[in-house]
């Protein structure tokens, strides 16, 4: 089956600075997503992405499906971007999602 | 608008007794779908059903587990006779179309322990 490989696996930041998650993928994917799941364990909608690049705030995403991979940028971290960030793909032809591996972040003061 | 409502939010059960989890989507959606979460791990795919039937069980055990999304009211996920190993947050999600084109939205997951 499909492999959703996400690096670093863990980031530690202070507040305000940038940093990249990136979502490495296997096989040809219908579309992309990328969830935070905060310390209270919700998960919350970033970006639906199949390919191209959107912005929302101090997030940006960037998916080319062709080199099966995504980006996900946050800028200005603040305490409140602690948590975890997946991304997840349908393979093709299929309707269920599969999670990556995660990238664990956590955001100081 | 609501969003994606499971209940309840936590659960406790012992060995040997059933847990039986809802999920009501969101308003509109008829695509549900099913996942479990073990302690720090990924979410992994178990079922997805579109009213009245499943579509895809895949990820789901093929023994004690089962899901219904009736005509009328909530998706129930079921499992029976649990055991430790069962002790996961389960989380359901629902999208307007099919999710290889649209985008699913995720409930705050019901927490099952098992003692």
């Amino acid at each position: 089956g499909i492999q959703v490989e996400q690096s670093p696996p863990d980031l530690i930041l202070q507040e305000g600075a940038n940093s990249t998650l990136r979502c490495n993928f296997s096989d040809s994917v219908n579309n992309l997503q990328w969830f935070h799941q905060n310390p209270w364990g919700q998960l919350i909608n970033l970006f639906y992405i199949p390919s191209g690049t959107k912005q929302n705030g101090r997030l940006s995403a960037t998916t080319v499906a062709t080199e099966r991979y995504s980006l996900l940028y946050i800028s200005s971290s603040q305490t409140t971007d602690s948590g975890v960030y997946f991304c997840a793909v349908p393979p093709y032809n299929t309707d269920k999602l599969i999670f990556g591996t995660g990238t664990r972040l956590q955001v100081f003061p | 608008n609501a969003g994606v409502m499971q209940n309840p939010r936590h659960l406790v059960r012992r060995r040997g007794q059933e847990a039986r989890l809802r999920c009501s989507p969101v308003k509109g959606h008829s695509h549900v779908y099913w996942y479990r979460q073990l302690p720090e791990e990924g979410l992994k795919f178990m079922v997805y059903l579109q009213k009245e039937n499943i579509i895809d069980e895949s990820g789901m055990p093929k023994e004690r587990f089962s899901a219904e999304f009736p005509k009328e009211g909530p998706s129930i996920l079921r499992i029976q006779q649990v055991v430790r190993g069962d002790s996961a947050a389960y989380f359901c999600a629902s999208s307007r179309d099919r999710v290889r084109t649209d985008t699913q939205y995720f409930g705050p997951g019901t927490r099952l322990t098992v003692l």
